[in-house]
């Protein structure tokens, strides 16, 4: 079946630094990439479209200069937290649409901002 | 807007059935999906529907009516590794994915 691997599966960083988080889909391209953020006992929310080649498309309310999104090919999208500060800290999910389009989730990153 | 609504908390006995109800409102709609999530780890997968009806997987069941917005999960035969969150999520066109507020659902011996 297809395959998203995340990296890194957790993270601590000093307040004001930035984190990358890296999101391949193995098996498959994936033009299309999601970015979703999961606070403890909450649920999934998207945070931004990756589209491989272009600009990525952020729902409302998320900070586009603050969670920095490159999709420069087509296995592989990455996520940079900017100038992390504590209340940044959460639960990051990617997913991809794979061959029989479904959805494809990576195992996470768990980020602890101190 | 797009709004996925699910009860917050559920339990149940090992061995019994649960039903856990999904109410939706989409701009658009191109399935409804299902998903079991353990703490801290990745969502997967467990059913998926487009058309009206039920859709039956071993002891998982998916119900979908599309007029109603309404969809539900059947679990039978509870066993204690079926607690975990459960998230319904909707397409609301084909390519985003948004999920509910997700069920956290405790099977107790």
């Amino acid at each position: 079946g297809a395959v998203v691997s995340q990296h890194p599966s957790w993270v601590i960083c000093k307040s004001g630094t930035s984190v990358k988080i890296e999101c391949r889909s193995l098996d498959f391209q994936a033009t299309t990439m999601f970015w979703y953020r999961q606070f403890p006992k909450q649920s999934l929310m998207l945070m931004a479209t990756s589209n491989e080649g272009s600009k990525a498309t952020y729902e409302q309310g998320v900070e586009k200069d603050k969670f920095l999104i490159n999709h420069a090919s087509l296995t592989l999208s990455t996520l940079t937290v900017t100038s992390a500060h504590p209340e940044d800290s959460s639960f990051y999910i990617c997913s991809a649409r794979d061959r029989e389009n479904g959805y494809t989730f990576g195992s996470g990153t768990r980020l602890t901002v101190v | 807007g797009q709004n996925i609504d699910q009860p917050t908390e559920m339990t149940a006995t090992e061995g019994a059935i649960v039903q856990i109800n999904c109410t939706y409102q989409t701009s658009g709609f191109n399935g409804l999906f299902w998903y079991q999530q353990h703490a801290g780890e990745a969502p997967t997968f467990l059913s998926y529907n487009v058309l009206d009806g039920l859709e039956e997987k071993g002891r998982f069941s998916s119900f979908l009516s599309r007029s109603k917005g309404y969809s539900y999960l059947l679990l039978k035969e509870l066993q204690m590794k079926d607690s975990a969150s459960y998230l319904c999520a909707a397409t609301p066109n084909t390519d985003k994915l948004i999920f509910g507020t997700g069920t956290r659902l405790q099977v107790f011996p």
